[in-house]
């Protein structure tokens, strides 16, 4: 089985401030990790995945994450945020035996202070 | 332009009643998707096709039936809708290919009064 976790639901940081989006995995067999990303009243956007590989990985909008098998997280961060980054976020697993099912995480909603 | 397109974007109806939401993608993918998002943004899926053949049936009432025509077509058919149906629904696609993304449409949001 396979299950992702997202630690806040909720998180707030000021422009130009690091952002800091966690998410841990849980699966018997290697997953391959994706970041989606949702603007409101849109669909889901990919933002960057791990499948194998280097395990830091760059996605749009200047928004990387790293892979860490050893605590099962695959966090994104950006280095300065900006307005625009605001919308909701998901984490997502796929294992290879699975009929290609993503499991998503329940999403963190990025505010963005000015 | 290449994408997933699911329609109607907005649908307003009564309970009871039966409803047609229709997805298409012109991406060249061969499996396509049903998800739900309910009023706390959690995703869950629903349905899978493969090819026209149906892979993943979640536990979701037989009230609801997806339908394949093609490989570029998925439409969801709900009858009898119930309150809590309400919910936005998503289409999506991704080549048969484990380490491939989904590319969602812009989901279509029921409200069922």
């Amino acid at each position: 089985a396979q299950s992702v976790t997202q630690l806040g639901s909720h998180v707030s940081v000021s422009e130009g401030a690091l952002v800091l989006l966690r998410c841990n995995y849980s699966s018997s067999v290697p997953p391959y990790l994706f970041w989606y990303v949702q603007y409101p009243n849109q669909g889901l956007q990919l933002l960057l995945k791990y499948t194998t590989g280097a395990t830091l990985v760059k996605g749009i909008n200047g928004f990387e994450a790293e892979f860490k098998k050893s605590e099962t997280s695959f966090h994104l961060t950006k280095p300065s945020a900006h307005m625009s980054d605001a919308a909701e976020y998901f984490c997502a697993v796929i294992i290879n035996t699975n009929a290609g099912k993503s499991t998503f995480g329940d999403g963190t909603t990025l505010t963005v202070k000015p | 332009d290449t994408a997933v397109s699911q329609t109607p974007k907005y649908l307003v109806t009564q309970m009871g009643n039966d409803k047609s939401i229709k997805c298409e993608q012109n991406l060249g993918h061969d499996t396509m998707y049903w998800y739900k998002q309910d009023s706390k943004k959690f995703l869950k899926i629903m349905f899978s096709y493969n090819n026209k053949e149906l892979i993943i049936n979640e536990t979701v009432p037989n009230r609801f039936s997806p339908k394949s025509p093609d490989k570029a077509h998925l439409n969801l058919h709900i009858n009898s809708l119930e309150l809590g149906d309400s919910a936005v629904y998503f289409c999506a696609s991704r080549l048969d290919r484990v380490n491939s993304p989904l590319h969602f449409g812009n989901g279509t949001r029921l409200t069922v009064t």
